[in-house]
């Protein structure tokens, strides 16, 4: 089976950068994913690390490490609009999410 | 445009009744899943299926039913067996069982009344 942890909540300052954290217990691994879920929407797709190291998309980044069953959502440039919750996903045969990590942003 | 639908997006059912959760996609994947997110809550999957007219069941598919007798389509019941059926349920799909790029559906929220 799976499993994925990840914080509840995280706050920051907009501007500033968060770091959101993601461990995983799996029974087989195809990869870790990030998605976005704006309150009252659907979540949308944001990464994907295959591979351990850093993928950039934007102010967005996304890192994994295999070894340590360990990834994070790395957030820059922090606008107020990127207030929602973050899922972590790892998959076998079905996609699993965490159970996501609300981000709390200051002005 | 290619995506994935809902509907509807908002469902009140009596209690005792069973009611279908539509959900068709026109992307061409074979993967389709339903999840299940309560306020606040993360996404718990009901059931998932890799191709057509085969659908395993999720980690909460007690009270639930599915088929998937054409590929682009995967609906959702919610049976009167399902002692708290008041939330918010997404569908999603992707390319394959190796893929793990999910497009969500805008979701149904149902209420029982």
């Amino acid at each position: 089976g799976q499993s994925l942890e990840q914080p509840s909540e995280v706050t920051a300052v907009e501007g500033a950068i968060v770091q959101i954290n993601c461990t995983y217990q799996t029974s087989g691994f195809y990869g870790l994913s990030w998605y976005q879920q704006h309150d009252g929407g659907a979540p949308t797709f944001l990464s994907y690390n295959a591979l351990d190291g850093l993928e950039e998309t934007g102010r967005f980044s996304s890192f994994l490490s295999r070894s340590d069953s360990y990834g994070y959502l790395l957030l820059q440039e922090l606008q107020m609009k990127d207030s929602a919750s973050y899922f972590c996903a790892g998959r076998d045969d079905k996609i699993i999410f965490g159970k996501g990590t609300r981000l709390h942003i200051l002005p | 445009d290619g995506g994935i639908t809902q509907s509807p997006k908002y469902l009140f059912r009596k209690e005792g009744q069973n009611v279908t959760l539509s959900c068709e996609q026109n992307l061409n994947h074979d993967a389709m899943y339903w999840y299940r997110q309560d306020p606040g809550q993360g996404l718990r999957l009901i059931y998932y299926s890799q191709i057509v007219n085969d659908f395993q069941k999720g980690d909460i598919a007690e009270g639930y039913s599915v088929s998937r007798e054409k590929k682009e389509s995967f609906p959702l019941t919610v049976t009167s067996a399902q002692k708290n059926p008041t939330a918010f349920y997404l569908c999603a799909s992707s390319m394959d069982m190796k893929n793990t790029e999910a497009f969500f559906g805008q979701g149904t929220r149902l209420t029982v009344v």
